[in-house]
């Protein structure tokens, strides 16, 4: 079966600090997809990163990296400088292969960042 | 501009009625998504259609229904025997393009609340 773990469920920083967001998952497919969104206090969901399995190379955007282990199947976000603009709940997701599982998404249940001035 | 749109933003419906949700996208998008988001619950899948005239049930179908007549439009319908239907509701959509394979694009949801 697959899943997606977020262990953290809320975490509070203040503005300039660093900090990662852990992902956890379990798949059988040998093709996969894992993704992470981001959940503003306005409800909907905005697309931040997606990631093959077959693609192990981290990758940073400004103030955002992404850390990608098959070894421990992990997928972590760091975001650092932290900016008051950053809090939201963000999702980690996982995607099977498409013409097997349909593209359907398993989500973990969120970690809600706070950022504090 | 392209997009997902969800109305109504807020939904108010007393016990024992049906209500429908709309969700349109105009992005092409073959497959779309109904999601349900409770508090510390993530998201969860109601129904999903991959192509038009046909949708399948998800982990949490039991008291709501879908249809999908047109590839833009994808209405969920909260029917009276969803025992707590309270929660805020997200339409998703996707397409199968090489490099996005996966990816769904989200509406702004919509919040309903049973009184």
């Amino acid at each position: 079966a697959q899943k997606v773990t977020q262990a953290q469920t809320e975490i509070s920083v203040v503005e300039k600090e660093d900090v990662t967001l852990d992902c956890v998952y379990e798949t059988r497919d040998t093709t996969y997809y894992l993704f992470w969104y981001k959940q503003p206090p306005s409800g909907e969901l905005v697309f931040l990163i997606r990631r093959n399995s077959f693609d192990e190379q981290n990758e940073i955007s400004g103030r955002y990296s992404w850390n990608f282990q098959k070894s421990t199947s992990s997928f972590n976000f760091t975001i650092t400088a932290s900016q008051v603009v950053d809090s939201a709940v963000y999702f980690c997701a996982l995607s099977g292969n498409y013409g097997g599982s349909q593209g359907n998404l398993i989500f973990g249940k969120g970690t809600k960042l706070s950022v504090k001035p | 501009d392209g997009g997902i749109t969800q109305s109504p933003k807020y939904l108010f419906r007393k016990e024992g009625q049906n209500v429908t949700l709309s969700c349109e996208q105009n992005l092409n998008h073959d497959a779309m998504y109904w999601y349900r988001q409770d508090p510390g619950q993530g998201l969860r899948l109601i129904y999903y259609s991959q192509i038009v005239n046909d949708f399948q049930k998800g982990d949490i179908a039991e008291g709501y229904s879908v249809s999908r007549e047109k590839k833009e439009s994808f209405p969920l319908t909260v029917t009276s025997a969803q025992k707590n239907p309270t929660a805020f509701y997200l339409c998703a959509s996707s397409i199968r393009t090489s490099g996005r394979e996966g990816q769904q694009f989200f509406g702004p949801g919509t919040r309903l609340t049973v009184l």
